[in-house]
């Protein structure tokens, strides 16, 4: 079964550099969920859109953006990059009728240098 | 802030011994999810549960729901090399498709 796709998985940065990361859902899902995971810590919740539209928010920095564009895929660009925002970054998707169960990507794993 | 927290934060078990984390929060929680992340790899969700007292099984793991709502616990019977990773319980909001919040979560080595 076709799952979430991640691009890049790897990605290395200077600070104050940009970084767009991209997040394929599986098909037919319509709702996508950005976290962030450093070192040794559990995942935290950026942000999330369904249909399109932001759906929720959660602890993401002003310097970061993110949409949903009419394929359902999602991105996620970061500017002014800090040494802190090196870390593990997972997309997730759901099928909003179907709900529970969020499917996670791979990761992107930033390391800003 | 965290809504739930973990004990313990690491656990080394020789091959063939059980092993469990536990899941707790200072309020009644309206469900409660289980992930294990395999090092380097992504959440893979395990389980979700809802009702008061519910256990559930999958295979050898046991996922236990509290009376109270407020603690979950994860038990592995006869660990192998394969249950390694790191387990999270975590907390969906209300809705089927609200966010997920993780708890620190428990890393687990198993020593074959």
């Amino acid at each position: 079964a076709a799952g979430v796709i991640q691009s890049p998985r790897h990605l290395i940065k200077e600070k104050r550099e940009t970084a767009t990361l991209k997040c394929y859902p599986i098909p037919r899902h319509d709702t996508v969920y950005w976290y962030q995971q450093g070192p040794g810590q559990d995942p935290q919740f950026l942000i999330s859109f369904y249909e399109k539209m932001q759906s929720d928010k959660g602890s993401i920095p002003d310097r970061f953006s993110a949409q949903q564009f009419s394929d359902y895929h999602s991105e996620l660009n970061m500017s002014s990059l800090e040494l802190g925002d090196s870390a593990l970054y997972f997309c997730a998707s759901l099928l909003r009728a179907k709900g529970e169960t969020q499917y996670f990507g791979p990761g992107t794993r930033l390391l800003v240098l | 802030g965290q809504q739930v927290m973990q004990i313990p934060q690491y656990q080394h078990v020789q091959e063939g011994e059980d092993f469990t984390t536990y899941c707790n929060s200072s309020t009644t929680l309206s469900n409660i999810q289980w992930y294990k992340q395999r090092p380097g790899g992504h959440p893979v969700f395990l389980i979700q549960l809802v009702k008061s007292g519910e256990v559930k099984k999958q295979k050898r793991l046991t996922f236990q729901f509290g009376e109270a709502k407020k603690n979950s616990s994860l038990h592995i019977t006869a660990t192998q090399t394969t249950d390694v990773g790191t387990y999270f319980c975590a907390v969906r909001g209300k809705t089927s498709y609200d966010k997920v919040i993780f708890g620190p979560g428990t890393s687990l080595s198993v020593i074959p």
